[in-house]
């Protein structure tokens, strides 16, 4: 089966650090780009960031540009999102997604997602 | 940044019933590459269509996406009770990859 699951989401102060992870499994990891897709509560989706497949081309929002990093360790069939300086409007569900087939595809698996909380 | 219109915001329509939710596009989608997805509360979102018109794996043919160039159309031949959810469209023609605002679609 097919899975995406994330993980490292919690209460962090604003400009602080979190590292999020999200673990592919049931498919050939390596082959497929992969990105992160954040919902704040009650809102749309929003593109926060992407990764090829080799893990050599990075894409960003401007957003988070210079403040998150993207990464992925293929030998782990895990992809990461290093998230620094955070505000309070990064606040928001963080969901991994695999692109369906070429890079920049549509989002054809999801992870469940894993609740991010800016605030002091 | 292309920025995508949906409408409307809330449609109510019965089981049975057809429904078309409409996504508009500041710009020509490159490729008619636009998506469309359904999320349901508590769920993370859920690829029905993709290029305006191919339903994903596993999706009910009562789902269709239609359209071209800026203008695109989803529409569900006959609502069952678990198509009431949020539908999102997506155009990843060209960079950001951006979403629309969401129609949400409920019971009447």
């Amino acid at each position: 089966e097919v899975q995406l699951l994330e993980s490292g989401g919690g209460l962090v102060q604003p400009g602080g650090s979190l590292r999020l992870s999200c673990a592919a499994s049931g498919f050939t990891f390596r082959s497929y780009a992969m990105s992160w897709v954040r919902q704040a509560q009650g809102k749309g989706l929003e593109w926060v960031s992407s990764i090829s497949g080799s893990g050599t081309t990075t894409y960003n929002a401007e957003s988070v540009k210079g403040r998150f990093t993207i990464s992925r360790d293929n030998s782990k069939n895990t992809l990461y999102l290093q998230m620094n300086s955070l505000r309070a409007e990064d606040t928001a569900v963080y969901y991994c997604a695999k692109d369906r087939d070429i890079w920049g595809d549509a989002f054809d698996i999801w992870g469940q997602g894993t609740m991010v909380t800016v605030s002091s | 940044e292309i920025v995508l219109t949906q409408s409307p915001g809330t449609l109510s329509l019965s089981p049975g019933e057809r429904a078309t939710l409409s996504c508009r596009a500041s710009q020509s989608v490159s490729g008619n590459y636009l998506a469309w997805y359904q999320q349901k509360p508590g769920q993370a979102p859920r690829l029905l269509i993709y290029v305006a018109s191919s339903r994903a794996t596993g999706i009910p043919d009562r789902f269709s996406g239609s359209g071209s160039g800026t203008d695109f159309t989803l529409t569900i031949s006959r609502l069952e009770p678990e198509d009431f959810a949020v539908y999102y469209c997506q155009q990843y023609g060209s960079s950001p990859r951006s979403f629309g605002q969401g129609t949400k679609l409920e019971i009447k």
